[in-house]
Protein backbone atom coordinates (compact mmCIF):
# COMPACT_ATOMS: atom_id res chain seq x y z
CA UNK A 1 0.00 0.00 0.00
CA UNK A 2 1.71 3.78 -1.31
CA UNK A 3 2.23 5.86 1.88
CA UNK A 4 3.30 8.63 0.22
CA UNK A 5 1.04 9.33 -3.51
CA UNK A 6 1.96 11.81 -6.18
CA UNK A 7 -1.33 11.16 -8.40
CA UNK A 8 0.00 13.68 -11.27
CA UNK A 9 2.77 11.46 -13.15
CA UNK A 10 3.35 14.94 -15.19
CA UNK A 11 2.97 18.60 -15.46
CA UNK A 12 3.88 21.34 -17.82
CA UNK A 13 3.88 25.03 -17.28
CA UNK A 14 5.16 28.03 -19.02
CA UNK A 15 8.32 29.35 -17.92
CA UNK A 16 7.41 32.63 -15.49
CA UNK A 17 4.40 31.15 -14.00
CA UNK A 18 3.71 28.91 -11.24
CA UNK A 19 4.17 24.79 -11.05
CA UNK A 20 2.21 23.47 -8.23
CA UNK A 21 3.30 20.12 -7.23
CA UNK A 22 1.38 17.74 -5.31
CA UNK A 23 1.42 14.93 -2.66
CA UNK A 24 -0.62 12.96 -0.13
CA UNK A 25 0.24 10.59 2.60
CA UNK A 26 -1.38 8.26 4.61
CA UNK A 27 0.67 7.45 7.47
CA UNK A 28 0.08 9.57 10.58
CA UNK A 29 3.14 9.05 11.83
CA UNK A 30 4.75 10.74 9.01
CA UNK A 31 6.10 13.97 10.83
CA UNK A 32 9.27 15.52 8.29
CA UNK A 33 8.53 15.90 4.62
CA UNK A 34 10.86 16.28 1.55
CA UNK A 35 11.11 17.04 -2.05
CA UNK A 36 13.74 15.80 -4.40
CA UNK A 37 14.67 16.86 -7.77
CA UNK A 38 15.83 14.50 -10.20
CA UNK A 39 17.46 14.97 -13.51
CA UNK A 40 17.59 11.98 -15.80
CA UNK A 41 20.86 9.75 -15.47
CA UNK A 42 21.72 11.76 -12.16
CA UNK A 43 20.70 11.07 -8.31
CA UNK A 44 18.12 12.55 -6.69
CA UNK A 45 18.97 16.23 -5.14
CA UNK A 46 17.60 17.81 -1.71
CA UNK A 47 14.89 20.33 -2.94
CA UNK A 48 13.37 21.94 0.56
CA UNK A 49 12.01 20.34 3.38
CA UNK A 50 9.35 20.93 6.32
CA UNK A 51 8.53 19.29 9.76
CA UNK A 52 5.36 18.45 10.87
CA UNK A 53 5.15 21.21 13.50
CA UNK A 54 5.04 24.32 10.35
CA UNK A 55 2.77 24.97 7.29
CA UNK A 56 4.70 26.40 5.12
CA UNK A 57 9.19 27.07 4.12
CA UNK A 58 10.15 28.98 2.21
CA UNK A 59 13.71 29.18 0.31
CA UNK A 60 13.91 31.04 -2.61
CA UNK A 61 11.52 30.19 -5.32
CA UNK A 62 10.31 27.49 -3.61
CA UNK A 63 7.85 27.03 -0.82
CA UNK A 64 6.36 23.72 0.20
CA UNK A 65 2.92 24.06 2.15
CA UNK A 66 2.11 20.99 4.49
CA UNK A 67 -1.98 20.55 5.77
CA UNK A 68 -1.68 17.61 8.17
CA UNK A 69 -5.53 17.81 8.50
CA UNK A 70 -5.84 16.58 5.19
CA UNK A 71 -2.28 14.97 4.81
CA UNK A 72 -1.50 16.88 2.09
CA UNK A 73 1.52 18.72 0.88
CA UNK A 74 2.32 20.46 -2.23
CA UNK A 75 5.80 22.74 -3.64
CA UNK A 76 5.06 26.00 -5.50
CA UNK A 77 7.28 26.81 -7.68
CA UNK A 78 7.40 30.64 -8.87
CA UNK A 79 8.50 31.51 -11.11
CA UNK A 80 9.35 28.18 -12.75
CA UNK A 81 12.26 28.36 -15.14
CA UNK A 82 13.03 25.71 -17.83
CA UNK A 83 15.89 24.53 -16.20
CA UNK A 84 13.39 23.30 -13.45
CA UNK A 85 12.54 20.94 -15.92
CA UNK A 86 12.85 17.47 -13.26
CA UNK A 87 11.52 14.75 -12.08
CA UNK A 88 9.88 15.89 -8.49
CA UNK A 89 9.65 13.80 -5.89
CA UNK A 90 7.99 13.95 -2.68
CA UNK A 91 9.25 12.05 0.27
CA UNK A 92 8.22 11.55 4.12
CA UNK A 93 9.87 10.01 7.32
CA UNK A 94 8.14 8.75 10.34
CA UNK A 95 9.03 9.52 14.05
CA UNK A 96 11.10 6.32 15.24
CA UNK A 97 11.22 4.83 11.63
CA UNK A 98 15.18 5.08 11.46
CA UNK A 99 15.41 7.86 9.42
CA UNK A 100 14.45 6.02 6.24
CA UNK A 101 12.70 8.12 3.50
CA UNK A 102 9.48 6.81 1.99
CA UNK A 103 9.24 8.42 -1.49
CA UNK A 104 6.31 9.30 -3.40
CA UNK A 105 6.32 7.64 -7.62
CA UNK A 106 7.59 11.03 -8.88
CA UNK A 107 5.70 14.59 -11.19
CA UNK A 108 7.45 14.96 -13.98
CA UNK A 109 7.60 18.88 -14.32
CA UNK A 110 8.66 20.24 -17.69
CA UNK A 111 8.79 23.97 -17.84
CA UNK A 112 8.26 25.69 -21.55
CA UNK A 113 9.85 28.37 -22.92
CA UNK B 1 30.02 19.40 0.52
CA UNK B 2 28.81 15.92 1.04
CA UNK B 3 29.87 13.30 -1.38
CA UNK B 4 28.30 10.12 -1.75
CA UNK B 5 30.06 8.12 -4.44
CA UNK B 6 28.75 4.95 -6.56
CA UNK B 7 31.61 2.85 -8.06
CA UNK B 8 29.99 2.94 -11.67
CA UNK B 9 27.74 4.82 -13.41
CA UNK B 10 26.82 1.96 -15.93
CA UNK B 11 27.06 -1.40 -15.60
CA UNK B 12 25.93 -4.31 -17.61
CA UNK B 13 26.09 -8.09 -16.47
CA UNK B 14 24.97 -11.53 -17.42
CA UNK B 15 21.89 -13.48 -15.86
CA UNK B 16 22.90 -15.24 -12.98
CA UNK B 17 26.35 -12.98 -12.32
CA UNK B 18 27.02 -12.20 -8.60
CA UNK B 19 26.82 -8.59 -8.57
CA UNK B 20 28.74 -5.87 -6.38
CA UNK B 21 27.70 -2.35 -6.19
CA UNK B 22 29.83 -0.14 -4.12
CA UNK B 23 29.30 3.09 -2.41
CA UNK B 24 30.51 5.42 -0.33
CA UNK B 25 30.17 8.74 1.56
CA UNK B 26 32.79 11.13 3.06
CA UNK B 27 30.47 12.61 5.62
CA UNK B 28 30.65 10.50 8.80
CA UNK B 29 26.86 9.33 8.40
CA UNK B 30 25.71 6.60 10.17
CA UNK B 31 22.49 5.88 7.73
CA UNK B 32 23.32 4.47 4.74
CA UNK B 33 21.06 3.21 2.11
CA UNK B 34 19.87 1.77 -1.46
CA UNK B 35 17.42 2.47 -3.42
CA UNK B 36 15.98 1.62 -6.76
CA UNK B 37 14.25 3.51 -9.07
CA UNK B 38 11.87 2.34 -12.23
CA UNK B 39 9.38 3.82 -14.64
CA UNK B 40 6.60 4.59 -12.67
CA UNK B 41 7.24 2.95 -9.19
CA UNK B 42 9.56 5.88 -7.91
CA UNK B 43 12.69 4.98 -5.59
CA UNK B 44 11.86 1.59 -3.49
CA UNK B 45 13.95 1.09 -0.56
CA UNK B 46 16.12 -2.15 -0.75
CA UNK B 47 18.07 -2.32 2.49
CA UNK B 48 19.30 0.46 4.99
CA UNK B 49 22.31 0.50 7.81
CA UNK B 50 22.29 3.18 10.54
CA UNK B 51 25.64 1.72 11.75
CA UNK B 52 28.40 -0.59 11.03
CA UNK B 53 27.44 -4.25 11.02
CA UNK B 54 23.53 -3.38 11.03
CA UNK B 55 21.09 -3.39 8.37
CA UNK B 56 17.23 -3.80 7.94
CA UNK B 57 14.89 -5.00 5.17
CA UNK B 58 13.70 -2.01 3.59
CA UNK B 59 10.46 -2.71 1.30
CA UNK B 60 11.76 -5.08 -1.79
CA UNK B 61 15.06 -6.95 -0.38
CA UNK B 62 14.27 -10.17 -2.13
CA UNK B 63 17.50 -10.97 -4.37
CA UNK B 64 20.00 -8.58 -2.58
CA UNK B 65 21.88 -8.63 0.60
CA UNK B 66 23.97 -5.87 1.70
CA UNK B 67 27.57 -5.36 3.68
CA UNK B 68 28.70 -2.47 6.18
CA UNK B 69 32.33 -3.11 7.11
CA UNK B 70 33.12 0.25 7.65
CA UNK B 71 31.16 3.53 8.12
CA UNK B 72 31.78 4.53 5.12
CA UNK B 73 30.91 2.14 2.81
CA UNK B 74 27.87 0.13 1.83
CA UNK B 75 27.17 -2.16 -0.53
CA UNK B 76 24.60 -4.01 -2.36
CA UNK B 77 25.01 -7.74 -3.55
CA UNK B 78 22.91 -9.45 -6.38
CA UNK B 79 23.88 -12.84 -5.86
CA UNK B 80 22.53 -14.20 -9.04
CA UNK B 81 21.72 -11.26 -11.12
CA UNK B 82 18.32 -11.46 -13.10
CA UNK B 83 16.83 -9.30 -15.85
CA UNK B 84 14.39 -7.97 -13.47
CA UNK B 85 16.54 -6.58 -11.09
CA UNK B 86 17.50 -4.31 -14.22
CA UNK B 87 17.21 -0.44 -12.58
CA UNK B 88 19.02 2.62 -11.53
CA UNK B 89 20.34 1.87 -8.59
CA UNK B 90 20.94 5.33 -5.97
CA UNK B 91 22.95 4.62 -2.82
CA UNK B 92 22.10 7.70 -0.20
CA UNK B 93 23.52 8.68 3.50
CA UNK B 94 22.11 10.77 6.15
CA UNK B 95 23.13 11.24 9.29
CA UNK B 96 21.70 10.25 12.82
CA UNK B 97 19.91 13.77 13.41
CA UNK B 98 15.84 12.90 12.90
CA UNK B 99 15.42 16.33 10.61
CA UNK B 100 18.10 16.18 8.10
CA UNK B 101 17.81 14.62 4.43
CA UNK B 102 19.60 12.25 2.87
CA UNK B 103 22.05 12.67 0.03
CA UNK B 104 22.37 10.59 -2.91
CA UNK B 105 24.97 9.12 -5.16
CA UNK B 106 24.84 9.63 -8.83
CA UNK B 107 23.36 6.57 -9.38
CA UNK B 108 24.10 3.06 -10.91
CA UNK B 109 22.30 2.09 -14.31
CA UNK B 110 22.29 -1.88 -14.35
CA UNK B 111 21.60 -3.92 -16.92
CA UNK B 112 21.45 -7.74 -16.45
CA UNK B 113 21.17 -9.45 -20.08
Amino acid sequence: DQQVKQNSPSLSVQEGRISILNCDYTNSMFDYFLWYKKYPAEGPTFLISISSIKDKNEDGRFTVFLNKSAKHLSLHIVPSQPGDSAVYFCAASAEGGSEKLVFGKGTKLTVNP
Amino acid sequence: DVKVTQSSRYLVKRTGEKVFLECVQDMDHENMFWYRQDPGLGLRLIYFSYDVKMKEKGDIPEGYSVSREKKERFSLILESASTNQTSMYLCASSSGDRYTEAFFGQGTRLTVV
